[in-house]
């Protein structure tokens, strides 16, 4: 079955630096989604992207946080100046068409900044 | 806005007896209903979905769960629990839009399914 890549499974970052996560969905899908899970928390939306362009973003996802598609086939979410609190669980899914569809996740990046 | 609540943060259950997890949703119209399952450093399982039609949902790994719209209900239910049940459980709800709109899913805080032998 297909799946939702994402790499790596653990980044650690000094405060201030930038990351990049990067996600592969599965290929015949349109919708795409950032999500966090801080430790011992519930699973927070970041972000959609359809059509190349953010459809919604959290209130979360500030000028620190970027989405691209760079080409047919990554997705990824660039946080800018990384801060102690960003460190989570990145979550990436992705979805064939928008509410119709349930979106499927990649087994998530773990983030820690130090 | 839409909402989840999962009123059970933690739940222990006997190998072999049956389950319940509790989701109420707040949503203004017809809700898009979903339950994932989370395996201690793993990502989310889709376990089942509702989008319309029966309210009763099969899902997998011999999962059920049942839509009350009287009583914004979507409970997780499954009849003999085995041990590599024991993780957490999360409910989520999708807001209906266009065909050409993404639509965030909103989670609730999750039910940790703990399972005894």
């Amino acid at each position: 079955e297909p799946e939702v890549t994402q790499t790596p499974s653990h980044q650690v970052t000094q405060m201030g630096q930038e990351v990049i996560l990067r996600c592969v969905p599965i290929s015949n899908h349109l919708y795409f989604y950032w999500y966090r899970q801080i430790l011992g928390q519930k699973v927070e939306f970041l972000v959609s992207f359809y059509n190349n362009e953010i459809s919604e973003k959290s209130e979360i996802f500030d000028d620190q946080f970027s989405v691209e598609r760079p080409d047919g086939s990554n997705f990824t979410l660039k946080i800018r100046s990384t801060k102690l609190e960003d460190s989570a669980m990145y979550f990436c899914a992705s979805a064939y068409r928008g509410a119709v569809q349930p979106q499927h996740f990649g087994d998530g990046t773990r983030l820690s900044i130090l | 806005a839409q909402s989840v609540t999962q009123p059970d943060i933690h739940i222990t259950v006997s190998e072999g007896a049956s389950l319940e997890l509790r989701c109420n949703y707040s949503y203004g119209a017809t809700p898009y209903l979903f339950w994932y399952v989370q395996s201690p450093g793993q990502g989310l399982q889709l376990l089942l979905k509702y989008f319309s039609g029966d309210t009763l949902v099969q899902g997998i790994k011999g999962f059920e769960a049942e839509f009350k719209r009287s009583q914004s209900s979507f409970n997780l239910r499954k009849p003999s629990v085995h041990w590599s049940d024991a993780a957490e459980y999360f409910c989520a709800v999708g807001a209906m839009e266009g065909t050409g709109t993404a639509s965030k899913l909103t989670f609730g805080t999750g039910t940790r399914l703990q399972v005894t032998l």
